[in-house]
């Protein structure tokens, strides 16, 4: 059974830090990971997906990377900004069967 | 692009009674949509996957004729929450998957039975 894992569970920096969100998984074999971000009270946006073939993804100031023989990803943000404040979720679908197992979430908080 | 929406965000039932939630993907077609639910500062749970034009898949201790799923249409998916009790409260997610494998989630729906 896939188990995915996030650390911290929770994190507060101040604005402009760069940051670094870990996400790891049991089961290497993955079709793709996705990052999202929920805000509170709401659904959530998709921020990047890495395919299992792919070894990053970078969108502004956000690059994810992927290691899938080890199990682990990592979400940087660069600069970080009071509005980057949320709960970060990593999620990963097993090859073949388009579920998302998703990870236990990083609240965090950018103080101005 | 890739916009899912939900209805109605939020809604307050009594015990015993049945409520449906909408999802819909508005300007995209999306085979397969899924339903997921969250408890508070906690991860989604995955309830079940829906095909159009099939029967849903649940996943293990999801009860289906609790949770009618039915989708209907490339744009719609609905969650029927039968015989509601206050342990359904909950913050119910569903999603679609695009051409891309990316899955687009909705705003999500807050249920709270009384």
């Amino acid at each position: 059974k896939q188990e995915v894992t996030q650390i911290p569970a929770a994190l507060s920096v101040p604005e402009g830090e760069n940051l670094v969100l870990n996400c790891s998984f049991t089961d290497s074999a993955i079709y793709n990971l996705q990052w999202f971000r929920q805000d509170p009270g709401k659904g959530l946006t998709s921020l990047l997906l890495i395919q299992s073939s792919q070894r990053e993804q970078t969108s502004g100031r956000l690059n994810a990377s992927l290691d899938k023989s080890s199990g682990r990803s990592t979400l940087y943000i660069a600069a970080s900004q009071p509005g980057d404040s949320a709960t970060y979720l990593c999620a990963v679908e097993k090859s073949g069967f388009q579920k998302l197992v998703f990870g236990t979430g990083t609240r965090l908080l950018v103080s101005p | 692009g890739a916009v899912v929406s939900q209805h109605p965000s939020r809604v307050i039932c009594k015990s015993g009674t049945s409520v449906k939630i909408e999802c819909r993907s508005l300007d995209f077609q999306a085979t397969t949509m899924f339903w997921y639910r969250q408890f508070p500062k906690q991860s989604l749970m995955l309830m079940a996957t829906s095909n159009e034009g099939s029967k849903a898949t649940y996943e293990q201790g999801v009860e289906k004729d609790k949770f009618l799923i039915n989708h209907a249409s490339l744009t719609l998916s609905t969650l029927t929450v039968t015989s509601a009790h206050p342990e359904d409260s909950s913050f119910y997610i569903c999603s679609a998957r695009g051409g891309r494998h990316e899955q687009y989630f909705g705003p999500g729906t807050r249920l709270t039975v009384t």
